[in-house]
């Protein structure tokens, strides 16, 4: 059973125009989201993160919106830049205790591509 | 130098050798993990160790165990690697002191069993 869901396993955007990568999540215990960056050959390095306290967190040209109702978070990057092309793992855990405590799980991945 | 290290990065071995990848890392964490990666499945957890004598077992450990052999060491072994293990294997840290969410990863071993 996947808690971690992305549904769409790639994106094309064009550069300087927003990308929105969406991520949804099945476990209510679930109080801490996380986006991780990925490029080829190397491990993923982390992008930006949310509690559940919070329904916007912003970093730069990155932005997470949270909807706890929804269980849906999405990554706003913009504007978007070649070099931003990369696959995208959001992932989720639980502070409160419970299976999910101190672990993170990932969704499957969105390939983003930035096109110059 | 990069933080946390795994080896070998590209490994090809046959079907029932025992392979270990191995994992360092200089950041001082205390937590540890492994994933594999697999195409359109995401990362999945193997093994994760809190701490030198806290080890436990991921989403998917069957056919693999782990070895915490010091705070900053790491390691995974397949015991008789079968082709379905073919896949991307990285090893992450965090921090308890610093709320221990934020995961910080090696650059990955590719293995694949023929």
């Amino acid at each position: 059973d996947q808690q971690v869901k992305q549904n769409s396993p790639s994106l094309s955007v064009q550069e300087g125009r927003i990308s929105i990568l969406n991520c949804d999540y099945t476990n209510s215990m679930f109080d801490y989201f996380l986006w991780y960056k990925k490029y080829p050959a190397e491990g993923p390095t982390f992008l930006i993160s949310i509690s559940s306290i919070k329904d916007k967190n912003e970093d730069g040209r990155f932005t997470v919106f949270l909807n706890k109702s929804a269980k849906h978070l999405s990554l706003h990057i913009v504007p978007s830049q070649p070099g931003d092309s990369a696959v995208y793992f959001c992932a989720a855990s639980a502070r409160a205790g419970g299976t999910s405590y101190g672990k993170l799980t990932f969704g499957q991945g969105t390939i983003l591509t930035v096109h110059p | 130098d990069a933080d946390v290290t795994q080896t070998p990065r590209n490994r090809i071995t046959k079907t029932g050798k025992r392979i270990m990848l191995e994992c360092s890392q200089t950041k001082g964490h205390d937590r540890m993990y492994w994933y594999r990666q697999d195409p359109g499945l995401g990362l999945r957890l193997i093994y994760y160790s809190f701490d030198v004598k806290d080890i436990n077992k991921g989403e998917i450990s069957d056919g693999y165990s782990v070895s915490r052999q010091a705070q900053a060491k790491f390691s995974l072994s397949l015991e008789s690697a079968i082709p379905n293990q073919t896949a991307l294997y990285f090893c992450a840290t965090s921090d308890t002191r610093q709320g221990h969410y934020e995961q910080y990863f090696g650059p990955g071993t590719r293995l694949t069993v023929t």
